[in-house]
């Protein structure tokens, strides 16, 4: 149990086009999603965290007009990377908790993003 | 503010020789502990975790962990390694008292096996 899916796993966009990555738990309902983001060679780094129907709290420095999250119900969240650039370019991870504090986070296999 | 440190950036060991890969962290109280292992181009696995409790925690794959009070320190440990064991491995801490539990990352360490 515990899978954490993530759709695509790789995406190749032109610069100024928005990408959508989605975050599902397949067999558990997740009331707390993170997304991280991975450079290469480094270790992650938290981009925000958001509790199913309710806004997102972003980390400082990571713009929230950038990188839209969605959690509309408790199996899926959505990051959207707006008006992308090369320096979006990275491998973005994301990772579901279910209710309690004491709970595990369970990740996905992350996707990677290259922006031309 | 929590954080934490993985001394060790790469580790090579033999195949079948122990390991032992370390981990320090900074926090006020007890923390919740973690360590979890990435494949390259993949995301994390859980190989076991540290709550409250007896502090020799045993894990996946023949993995253990101790998390030592009095050295700030949750060290992973494998007596025999195998090739497939070779990834890069991340501590990662979460404070017990934020709501979303956040996990605060170590910068990680490359295992690489040699035959």
């Amino acid at each position: 149990g515990a899978v954490v899916s993530q759709h695509p796993s790789r995406v190749i966009c032109k610069s100024g086009t928005s990408v959508k990555i989605e975050c599902r738990s397949l067999d558990f309902q997740a009331t707390t999603m993170f997304w991280y983001r991975q450079f290469p060679k480094q270790s992650l780094m938290l981009m925000a965290t958001s509790n199913e129907g309710s806004k997102a709290t972003y980390e400082q420095g990571v713009e929230k007009d950038k990188f839209l999250i969605n959690h509309a119900s408790l199996t899926l969240s959505t990051l959207t990377v707006t008006s992308a650039h090369p320096e979006d370019s990275s491998f973005y991870i994301c990772s579901a908790r279910r209710g309690t504090n004491t709970d595990t986070q369970y990740f996905g296999p992350g996707t990677r993003l290259t922006v031309l | 503010a929590q954080s934490v440190t993985q001394p060790d950036i790469h580790i090579t060991v033999s195949e079948g020789a122990s390991l032992e890969l370390r981990c320090n962290y900074s926090y006020g109280a007890t923390p919740y502990l973690f360590w979890y292992v990435q494949s390259p181009g993949q995301g994390l696995q859980l190989l076991l975790k540290y709550f409250s409790g007896d502090t020799l925690v045993q894990g996946i794959k023949g993995f253990e962990a101790e998390f030592k009070r009095s050295q700030s320190s949750f060290n992973l440990r494998k007596p025999s390694v195998h090739w497939s064991d070779a990834a890069e491995y991340f501590c990662a801490v979460g404070n017990p008292n934020n709501a979303g539990n956040m996990l605060t990352f170590g910068g990680g360490t490359r295992l690489m096996v040699k035959p």
